[in-house]
């Protein structure tokens, strides 16, 4: 079992160009949740994502940030235009009805240059 | 909305401490959980705690919730270099599906 597998683990954008962040949740797990970390910095909480649905998204900026979990295939986190403010550590977790407590992945460490 | 606080926000100390991490919840936890992250790493779980009183270990690491349920305590016997990293609680956010965190206790630990 592999567990939560995110790419790439470390990703240098420019100002202004697109970042995707990808995650592959833990086998047999439906439920991702992507988390982002800045510097010296909690965890805050994105969005919570189930196959092709968005549950919820509260915790993303309104403009330039998109998620997707599609029927098949990775989660998508797309960062569009980035500023460097974006410069960030990405996490993705997920879990199933039932369980407690996340599997995380080791994240992806987002530059923005 | 619910604010979870850790204390302290770092820790230095020597192996072979003793030492104790608090998180306090501004409102009643209904799941608290704690998790350790290694530095440049993605996070752990350690424990989940429900019940007012209750306790938990898991080899040097103990975690216990408060009665009233608003405050939680991790405590590490005989610190090691392994048990460095930042210890981050989280809780089931009321009305929600998702955890939310404390801002994490930085644990160094001297050899």
């Amino acid at each position: 079992n592999a567990g939560v597998m995110q790419n790439p683990r470390h990703l240098v954008r420019r100002r202004g160009q697109e970042a995707r962040l990808r995650c592959s949740p833990m086998k047999g797990h439906s439920h991702v949740y992507w988390y982002r970390q800045l510097p010296e910095e909690g965890l805050k909480f994105m969005v919570y994502l189930q196959k092709e649905n968005i549950i919820d998204e509260s915790g993303m900026p309104k403009e330039r940030f998109s998620a997707e979990f599609p029927k098949e295939g990775p989660s998508i986190l797309r960062i569009q235009q980035v500023v460097r403010g974006d410069s960030a550590a990405y996490f993705c977790a997920s879990t199933q009805p039932g369980d407690y407590g996340y599997t995380f992945g080791s994240g992806t460490r987002l530059t923005v240059v | 909305s619910q604010e979870l606080e850790q204390s302290p926000q770092s820790l230095i100390v020597q192996e072979g401490k003793n030492l104790t991490i608090n998180c306090t919840s501004s409102k009643t936890l209904y799941g608290l959980y704690w998790y350790k992250q290694k530095y440049g790493e993605g996070l752990i779980f350690l424990m989940m705690l429900q019940k007012g009183g209750e306790e938990k270990s898991h080899e040097k690491i103990t975690a216990k919730l408060d009665e009233k349920k608003q405050q939680s305590s991790l405590h590490i016997t005989a610190s090691q270099p392994s048990h460095a990293g930042i210890y981050l609680c989280g809780a089931e956010n009321t009305g929600g599906f998702k955890t939310i965190f404390g801002a994490g206790t930085r644990l160094f630990v001297k050899a």
